[in-house]
């Protein structure tokens, strides 16, 4: 089982659609939960991070953590096209000196 | 802007040369920066986490001498592909842990090795 497990899609929703990104993870050692945006042949972009099981919102975007149920997730409001991109959950531990163990990513695709 | 720069974006080599890729950290200073490989279409696999002044960490089925990794300095450090062959081709991406919150990626190498 991999430590991180994130569904690859594809997911295709219309513009101003409420978007639900998801993943699993087993190791209850991760402490940082991360969210990452990346366009086609390049490197990934920090959307949002997070520390503590609870929610986290940054403009159209909201981060929860739930630890006991090792789910996170990230929700888009009112998505854009300019939306369309895979999205990467990552998570890390101290020990392992705050390396990130990467979901497949999801790809996201807005049609408008 | 950019805070980690990855240099060259594109590279293309003869199998059996060496190729280095750099990795600055442009407005913090870095003591541990990893370094990635992506395939199409897949995650992102560490490599290896380097730290500066020490020897770099390899992942578990990372040749540390096909890989070599040097982190010199606090904002720079350096992945070189030796010998590389036509299956080295890949996406290589550095990142650069600013606090423990934060890790800031490169724009990431394209290898072709032909």
């Amino acid at each position: 089982q991999k430590e991180v497990e994130q569904d690859p899609g594809p997911l295709s929703v219309p513009e101003g659609a409420i978007v639900s990104l998801n993943c699993t993870y087993s190791n209850s050692a991760f402490q940082y939960f991360m969210w990452y945006r990346q366009y086609s042949r390049k490197g990934p972009e920090l959307l949002m991070y997070t520390y503590s099981s609870g929610n986290k919102e940054d403009g159209r975007f909201t981060a929860q953590v739930d630890k006991s149920s090792k789910y996170i997730s990230l929700f888009i409001r009112d998505s854009q096209p300019s939306d369309s991109a895979t999205y990467l959950c990552a998570m890390s531990r101290i020990n392992s000196g705050y390396a990130l163990n990467f979901g497949k990513g999801t790809s996201l695709l807005v049609t408008p | 802007g950019a805070v980690v720069s990855q240099h060259p974006s594109w590279v293309i080599c003869k199998s059996g040369t060496s190729v280095k890729i750099e990795c600055r950290s442009l407005d913090f200073q870095a003591t541990t920066m990893f370094w990635y490989r992506q395939f199409p279409k897949q995650s992102l696999m560490l490599m290896a986490t380097s730290n500066e002044g020490s020897k770099a960490t390899y992942e578990q089925g990372v040749e540390k001498d096909k890989f070599l990794i040097n982190h010199a300095s606090l904002t720079l450090s350096t992945l070189t592909v030796t010998s590389a062959h036509p299956e080295d081709s890949s996406f290589y991406i550095c990142s650069a842990r600013r606090d423990e919150n934060t890790i800031y990626f490169g724009e990431g190498s394209w290898l072709t090795v032909v």
